[in-house]
């Protein structure tokens, strides 16, 4: 596509419950990343994708945090049992070749925990 | 791994004024420097980037500088509009590296 695509573009959800998080990234871009951005903060990396590398996922703040991509493309960002602390907007971003190229960023996604 | 210190975390100047934001980084492997601007419920936007081979790099009135030496470089934004007003990030990575790594931001307000 013509730039990197989130979904859903706001999402309120109850403590406790799962939500799910999209990534569409830019065709032929190999590399994917998911960073989080509190109210104000900077950019918190989470995790990230290479081809078919096994992915980095030294970010993820705990267990309940996991990311899959299949096929090389779309991602999922899933957040299990979600907390009022995980409320913050989830960006995704994609490269062509990894850090030497700069990053394309989606527009994210706000996620707020009630 | 890299660790990338970006200063002030915020900044105002009057319009038409110059704003300079600094940023250093530790491993001297890195070799590719972007700089990211996010205004307020935007994305980062790449705005400038930065190779080592070089020492300074202009864009209208946008300027990024580095030296290798003291691990450091900066971002110069001339006669400021209030456009822009934003949050900016540095970033850094080396050779063969498959991520960025990022600085904390610099709000710069630009005052009409």
């Amino acid at each position: 596509g013509a730039g990197v695509s989130q979904s859903p573009s706001n999402k309120v959800t109850e403590k406790g419950k799962d939500v799910e998080l999209r990534c569409d990234p830019i065709s032929g871009h190999t590399a994917l990343y998911w960073y989080r951005q509190s109210l104000g903060q900077g950019l918190e990396f989470l995790i990230y994708f290479q081809g078919n590398s096994a992915p980095d996922k030294s970010g993820l703040p705990s267990d309940r945090f996991s990311a899959e991509r299949t096929g090389g493309s779309v991602s999922t960002l899933t957040i299990q049992r979600t907390q009022q602390e995980d409320s913050a907007v989830y960006l995704c971003a994609s490269s062509l070749d990894g850090g030497q190229r700069g990053y394309t960023f989606g527009s994210g996604t706000r996620l707020t925990v009630v | 791994g890299e660790n990338v210190e970006q200063h002030p975390s915020t900044l105002s100047v009057q319009e038409g004024d110059s704003a300079v934001i600094k940023c250093t980084y530790s491993d001297s492997a890195s070799n590719y420097f972007p700089w990211y601007k996010q205004e307020l419920g935007k994305r980062p936007q790449l705005i400038i980037d930065i190779r080592s081979n070089v020492g300074e790099k202009k864009d209208q009135r946008i300027a990024v500088t580095l030296n290798k030496t003291a691990k450091h470089f900066s971002l110069h934004i001339t006669e400021t509009q209030p456009e822009d007003s934003a949050v900016y990030f540095c970033a850094a990575s080396a050779s063969g590296a498959n991520n960025l790594f990022f600085g904390t931001g610099t709000r710069l307000t630009v005052i009409p």
